[in-house]
């Protein structure tokens, strides 16, 4: 049973315009989600998070927006940069990330901007 | 520098041989996991440890087994009993909310 889904596998966007990568959940007990980016052959790296006391987290290019009610949230980059493609995991937990709570990972959206 | 050391990057081995991947951490962080990523399925949990001398099974823990002696050091082992060992592997450490990645191992069976 795949608690964290990302429904499309990838995405292709123009340079400069905005890329919308999307996650639903179906563990109503997931209070805190972050988004990874991985490139090929490379560990993940961290890009945002948000608890679910919140609805919207902005850093620079990157926002992410919660729907709890929908259990949906969505990374938005604005504007996409040829160097964002990359595959973009998003990632759930339970007790607000606590370090002795694991993540769970969705199969990850591939994103090609293109120049 | 601080950070998550996998090594090797690359590993060959025959089927049926056992063979043992290393994950050193100098983060000081208690909680410490394996995943496995294979071509569209994501990052699939294999085993978890939360502090030294203890560890959990994660979703796919069948074939492989791990040991936590130390803080720093997590290593798992791919057993002849894994049925497709070929992938790879990441290990992470958690602290508060977030993961820490290493640069992974590309473990390819014979």
């Amino acid at each position: 049973d795949q608690q964290v889904k990302q429904n499309s596998p990838s995405l292709s966007v123009q340079e400069g315009r905005i890329s919308i990568l999307n996650c639903d959940y179906t563990n109503s007990m997931f209070d805190y989600f972050l988004w990874y980016k991985k490139y090929p052959a490379e560990g993940p790296t961290f890009l945002i998070s948000i608890s679910s006391i919140k609805d919207k987290n902005e850093d620079g290019r990157f926002t992410v927006f919660l729907n709890k009610s929908a259990k949906h949230l969505s990374l938005h980059i604005v504007p996409s940069q040829p160097g964002d493609s990359a595959v973009y995991f998003c990632a759930a937990s339970v007790n607000s990330g606590g370090s002795n709570y694991k993540l769970t990972f969705g199969k990850g959206t591939l994103l090609t901007v293109n120049p | 520098d601080g950070g998550i050391t996998q090594s090797p990057k690359y590993l060959f081995r025959k089927e049926g041989q056992n063979v043992t991947l290393s994950c050193e951490q100098n983060l000081n962080h208690d909680a410490m996991y394996w995943y496995r990523q294979d071509p569209g399925q994501g990052l699939r949990l294999i085993y978890y440890s939360q502090i030294v001398n203890d560890f959990q099974k994660g979703d796919i823990a069948e074939g492989y087994s791990v040991s936590r002696e130390k803080k720093e050091s997590f290593p798992l082992t791919v057993t002849s009993a894994q049925k497709n060992p070929t992938a790879f592997y990441l290990c992470a450490t958690k602290f508060r909310g977030e993961a820490f990645f290493g640069q992974g191992t590309r473990l390819t069976v014979v």
